[in-house]
């Protein structure tokens, strides 16, 4: 049983199409994030998700839209895709008490061509 | 300002020896967790150890040890008897308690990426 699921793992794209990745987790946690990871192996939290309240929202742009259909899941969706976008980006989950590591997906290597 | 440091960008060990990976972190928040990962080359995020701002001593998980030194702000994971599967990039990463606009994110470092030499 996988705990956090992201699809696609790997998604090749065109620059200026629209593109989603899918989350879901069967852990029962009330947060989730998403994660944007570089070339430079740089992990950076670019949204955090509350019982399906956006709490963070870390100066993204706003091609970038995440959406939390329920507690289970927060999609990504991107805009408008551009080269910089290409990155892995990887779904987490975790619990309110703070001694509880989060738990990742497996990633989704995007690249933008 | 970058709240989590880990200053080795790369390390080599060679191999059934131990090895100290640095961190160092930033905040005013009293209640805090300290996480470390592992990340091999297949690109996974494994969870490896944890460190609560309150414990009183320090975490340890098979041969994983964290070296916790709160005055200093420092959480050095400590693996002892490095194996060829230890390759791969190591984070340290930090969860505020307290602050409501950031307990419910998860802060990383920039890594040290770790080569066990046979």
């Amino acid at each position: 049983d996988t705990a956090v699921s992201q699809t696609p793992k790997y998604l090749v794209t065109q620059m200026g199409n629209d593109k989603s990745i899918k989350c879901e987790q069967n852990l029962g946690h009330d947060t989730m994030y998403w994660y944007k990871q570089d070339s430079k192996k740089f992990l950076k939290i670019m949204f955090s998700y509350n019982n399906k309240e956006l709490i963070i929202n870390e100066t993204v742009p706003n091609r970038f839209s995440p959406k939390s259909p329920d507690k289970a899941h927060l999609n990504l969706h991107i805009n408008s895709l551009e080269l910089g976008d290409s990155a892995v980006y990887f779904c987490a989950s975790s619990q309110v008490p703070l001694n509880t590591e989060a738990f990742f997906g497996q990633g989704t290597r995007l690249t933008v061509v | 300002a970058q709240k989590i440091t880990q200053t080795q960008p790369g390390m080599f060990v060679q191999e059934k020896e131990a090895v100290t990976l640095d961190c160092t972190y930033d905040t005013s928040d009293p209640s805090y967790g300290l996480f470390w990962y592992k990340q091999p080359s297949s690109g996974e995020m494994i969870f490896l150890i944890y460190q609560g701002s309150y414990d009183q001593q320090n975490a340890t998980e098979g041969r994983y040890s964290l070296n916790f030194q709160k005055a200093r702000k420092s959480a050095n994971l400590v693996i002892s008897a490095s194996q060829l599967g230890d390759s791969a990039m190591y984070f340290c990463a930090m969860r505020e308690g307290l602050m409501k606009t950031s307990y419910d994110k998860v802060i990383f470092g920039p890594g040290t990426s770790l080569s066990v030499i046979p």
